[in-house]
């Protein structure tokens, strides 16, 4: 079965800062890789995904995230934030054959002025 | 182009009530489709989901129901809420027959069980 750790639930940053939100997950199978964001009292959106190719991967407003096989993680990253890119992320994980993805229980990225 | 609409945005119900929650999808067919529950600080808790019409499958036991009348529609019902129901509520969908499911979601319904 596949599972999903988002290790850090607060990352707290500077406005022009870089910033790094980390997810693992596990799975015995090939997977599908995401990143979702949600703004406040809202739906999540979809930053970026990992199908197959690449394994950098670059997203909408800036995002980017490099799928690492043997250390089995995906984080995301922006090399300079702003305090718009405060929100919730989640990290997702889909395998072959299943309809449902596993989301990680968040990171609240909080970009201060 | 696809879009998804959850109704209503917020509601506050007395314990005891029934609810009713409605979730539509436009421009697509046959989409697979999603309830959530998000409690306060917490992340996603897939409550159920359906493959097509009258296909439900539950992932939680809970004081809730979901059904699907027609095709791109779903819904969300409980007879009597509980304070625990508290939480906001998402649905979504995703393009059926494919693993590399991309889910879409709606703005969710904040739910208040005073």
């Amino acid at each position: 079965a596949q599972s999903v750790t988002q290790l850090d639930s607060q990352v707290p940053v500077f406005e022009e800062a870089p910033v790094e939100l980390r997810c693992n997950y596990s799975s015995s199978v090939s997977v599908y890789l995401f990143w979702y964001v949600q703004y406040p009292n809202q739906g999540l959106q979809l930053l970026l995904k990992y199908l197959s190719g690449s394994t950098l991967v670059k997203g909408i407003n800036g995002f980017e995230a490099e799928f690492n096989k043997s250390q089995t993680s995906f984080h995301l990253r922006k090399p300079s934030v702003h305090i718009s890119d405060t929100a919730e992320y989640f990290c997702a994980v889909s395998e072959g054959g299943s309809y449902i993805p596993t989301f990680g229980r968040g990171t609240s990225l909080i970009v201060h002025p | 182009s696809q879009t998804i609409h959850q109704w209503p945005a917020t509601l506050v119900q007395p314990v005891g009530s029934p609810l009713s929650l409605e979730c539509t999808v436009e421009g697509t067919s046959n989409p697979n489709l999603y309830w959530y529950r998000q409690a306060a600080g917490r992340g996603l808790q897939l409550l159920f989901y359906s493959v097509g019409i009258g296909q439900i499958s539950s992932e939680v036991p809970q004081n809730l129901s979901a059904s699907r009348p027609q095709d791109r529609q779903f819904i969300l019902s409980s007879k009597k809420l509980l304070l625990s129901d508290s939480g906001f509520y998402l649905c979504a969908w995703s393009v059926q027959s494919l693993a590399k499911n991309i889910q879409y979601f709606g703005a969710g319904t904040r739910l208040s069980v005073l």
